[in-house]
């Protein structure tokens, strides 16, 4: 039952590299997100799939891009990393209907440091 | 635009000891709200949400929340604290719109127990 995974789970960078995190849900949900989380500063939304096929910025989306490769799957690229985008990344998903109100799984997270 | 206000960032109570954080959002239409717990170096748990009904919801752990519209506010509180319950929390909001659902999370309040 292993819900929402995320790879890497830790991660150094240098300066200007690029990566892609991978999330992958098997609750066949149509919704999924990526955060990030700051001390202090709570999870913020950088972006979002509402469905297969769409992708829309969240509130911290620049730096970032996003693919949603299918249903079950949903990463995050950072094309040339910086110091600052220095975090926890998490992955989630819902199903998004009247009745499930879009209760969001997440994963386990992912550690990133750019030096 | 929706926001979540914890006011606590850090609480430390006795095991034994009863438990209230406290919880406030602003949104203009009738909230779906949830509370989050994220124990270290994990992701987040559903520990319990509010959609409509019953103002007073239990959830998982021993933990209940009251929703109460006239003060925005959705305060999370357990009888009796364990050690376990050490960790951090976060109350959310929930939206539904047109382009998608989200959630908007507060900054968190981390909880220590004192044995």
């Amino acid at each position: 039952n292993a819900g929402v995974t995320q790879t890497p789970k830790f991660q150094v960078l240098k300066t200007g590299q690029s990566m892609t995190l991978q999330c992958a849900q098997d609750m066949n949900h149509n919704s999924m997100y990526w955060y990030r989380q700051d001390p202090g500063m709570g999870l913020r939304l950088i972006y979002y799939s509402a469905s297969e096929g769409t992708t829309d910025k969240g509130e911290v989306p620049n730096g970032y891009n996003v693919s949603r490769l299918n249903k079950r799957e949903f990463s995050l690229r950072l094309e040339s990393a910086a110091p600052s985008q220095t975090s926890v990344y998490f992955c989630a998903s819902s199903h998004t209907s009247a009745l499930t109100k879009n209760i969001q799984y997440f994963g386990a997270g992912t550690r990133l440091s750019v030096l | 635009a929706q926001s979540v206000t914890q006011p606590d960032i850090h609480i430390t109570v006795s095991e034994g000891a009863s438990l209230e954080l406290r919880c406030n959002y602003s949104y203009g239409a009738t909230p779906y709200l949830f509370w989050y717990v994220q124990s270290p170096g994990q992701g987040l748990q559903l520990l319990l949400k509010y959609f409509s009904g019953d103002t007073l919801v239990q959830g998982i752990k021993g933990f209940e929340a009251e929703f109460k519209r006239s003060q925005s506010s959705f305060n999370l509180r357990k009888p009796s604290v364990h050690w376990s319950d050490a960790a951090e929390y976060f109350c959310a909001v929930g939206t539904i719109t047109g382009g998608g659902n989200k959630l908007t999370f507060g900054t968190g309040t981390q909880l220590k127990v004192e044995l």
